[in-house]
């Protein structure tokens, strides 16, 4: 089955750091581009970040630019977000997703793919 | 950044009926050289993630019942069920993908009376 795994996320206090994972199941993480997106508790989606296959280019979300940086392992099949300097208004389900294009020169696009989200809380 | 305004909020419809939701984009969301429309719907439901439903504004994905369609272009998009089901009970969501900052509509809940 392709899905996507995500581990990582919990509890941080503020100003705190957490690194979030995610693995691919049944397909090959390194052909396609990938995304982080987040829903905080009873709100709707919002785009994170995003990274290139060859992982040589990323864009990210103003409230978080500066703060999270997304990286990618093509020889681990992994995806990883490293959050530090972490806010209140961080506390959210945090969900990777793949591109649904398998092509090189795509690097935002629609999701086909989505792990089952991990939470992540900012509080004292 | 593109804005992505969806209405209604919520939608409440009895079995059977025909449901509408619409997306307007800020932008324009048409790329002249492909003429294709930058444009996707999800459906979420309670506890799980987004499923991709319809991309291009109007191709629906593999397995998506052929009651889901999508129609528009430029900045004025519909997701449309002919014939709401039960199981169609979800929050849908509309994203452009034509340029980061990616953004979403705000979401469409969809009830059964």
């Amino acid at each position: 089955e392709v899905q996507l795994l995500q581990s990582g996320g919990g509890l941080e206090q503020p100003g705190g750091s957490l690194r979030l994972s995610c693995a691919a199941s049944g397909f090959t993480l390194s052909e396609y581009a990938l995304t982080w997106v987040r829903q905080a508790p009873g709100k709707g989606l919002e785009w994170v970040s995003s990274i290139s296959v060859s992982g040589d280019i990323t864009y990210y979300a103003d409230s978080v630019r500066g703060r999270f940086t997304i990286s990618r392992d093509n020889s681990k099949n992994t995806l990883s977000l490293q959050m530090r300097s972490l806010r209140a208004e961080d506390t959210a389900v945090y969900h990777c997703a793949r591109a649904r294009r398998r092509e090189t020169a795509v690097v935002v696009d629609a999701f086909d793919i989505w792990g089952q989200g991990t939470m992540v809380t900012v509080s004292s | 950044d593109i804005v992505m305004t969806q209405s209604p909020d919520s939608l409440t419809m009895s079995l059977g009926e025909r449901a509408t939701i619409n997306c307007k984009s800020s932008q324009n969301v048409l790329f002249n050289t492909n003429r294709l429309n930058y444009l996707a719907w999800y459906q979420q439901k309670p506890g799980q993630p987004p499923k991709l439903l319809i991309y291009w504004a109007s191709t629906r994905e593999t397995g998506v019942p052929d009651r889901f369609s999508g129609s528009g272009s430029g900045t004025d998009f519909t997701l449309t069920i002919s014939s709401l089901q039960a199981e169609d009970v979800a929050v849908y969501y509309c994203q452009q993908y034509y340029s980061p900052p990616l953004t979403f509509g705000g979401g469409t809940k969809v009830e059964i009376k």
